[in-house]
């Protein structure tokens, strides 16, 4: 398996409080991506990144923002936590541009 | 991104074969076709890829149709574990993003 692990795996908070989540990985991959998933919408990019600092916008950025600082670690933070994110969160890795994916077990975050 | 278009849910039988559908008309040249599965409560998972040719590993096949414009993901002997969504994208060469789709939701009856 590859070495990708997301934290917390759960989570509950209230609206309008901040939120982090982490993805950490052991492979030295360049790319790592935040996707949710949600019923009926299947996985809609949130925002990937290729490279230290490098990051960019996916499908369904607003509310959240991201930083990778070093390789291993990609974070995911909302602002102010909405219901409307309520959703399972998973990270992914790739080596490069024309290898797979390898994606983490996922972060059930539920804001009340 | 380039499109695909897949049936929204398939059933097979358990050790019978399955052959799972994807099209995507609007594939050009340089897009790579790859397949990932998600198991319930679980991460989607990595199983084939392919650009022209037909390819093979030990999870599945691959068989690309000649222009290029549908291809067929095929588990040759289904097993209860074979059960997810199974989805088909297309890769730009080189692109940096992976776009997801619906998938379609494989059903194995025993």
């Amino acid at each position: 398996d590859a070495g990708i692990t997301q934290s917390p795996r759960h989570k509950v908070t209230e609206t309008g409080t901040p939120v982090t989540l982490r993805c950490h990985q052991t492979e030295n991959h360049r790319y790592m991506y935040w996707y949710r998933q949600d019923p009926g919408h299947g996985l809609r990019l949130i925002h990937y990144s290729y490279g230290v600092k490098d990051t960019d916008k996916g499908e369904v950025s607003d509310g959240y923002s991201v930083s990778r600082s070093k390789t291993e670690d990609f974070l995911l933070t909302l602002e102010s936590a909405t219901s409307s994110q309520t959703s399972v969160y998973f990270c992914a890795i790739r080596r490069d541009r024309n290898t797979e994916a390898f994606f983490g077990q996922g972060t059930r975050l539920t804001v009340v | 991104d380039a499109k695909t278009t897949q049936p929204n849910s398939m059933e097979s039988n358990e050790e019978e074969p399955v052959h799972l559908p994807c099209n995507h008309s609007t594939i050009s040249g340089t897009d790579y076709i790859h397949w990932y599965r998600q198991l319930p409560s679980q991460g989607p998972e990595y199983v084939i890829h392919g650009l022209t040719s037909n390819v093979n590993n030990r999870m599945a096949s691959l068989a690309i149709a000649e222009d290029r414009k549908s291809s067929t993901l095929i588990l040759h002997r289904a097993t209860l574990r074979d059960a997810a969504v199974y989805y088909c994208i297309l890769v730009i060469q080189g692109a940096q993003k992976l776009v997801f789709g619906q998938g379609t939701r494989l059903t194995i009856n025993p």
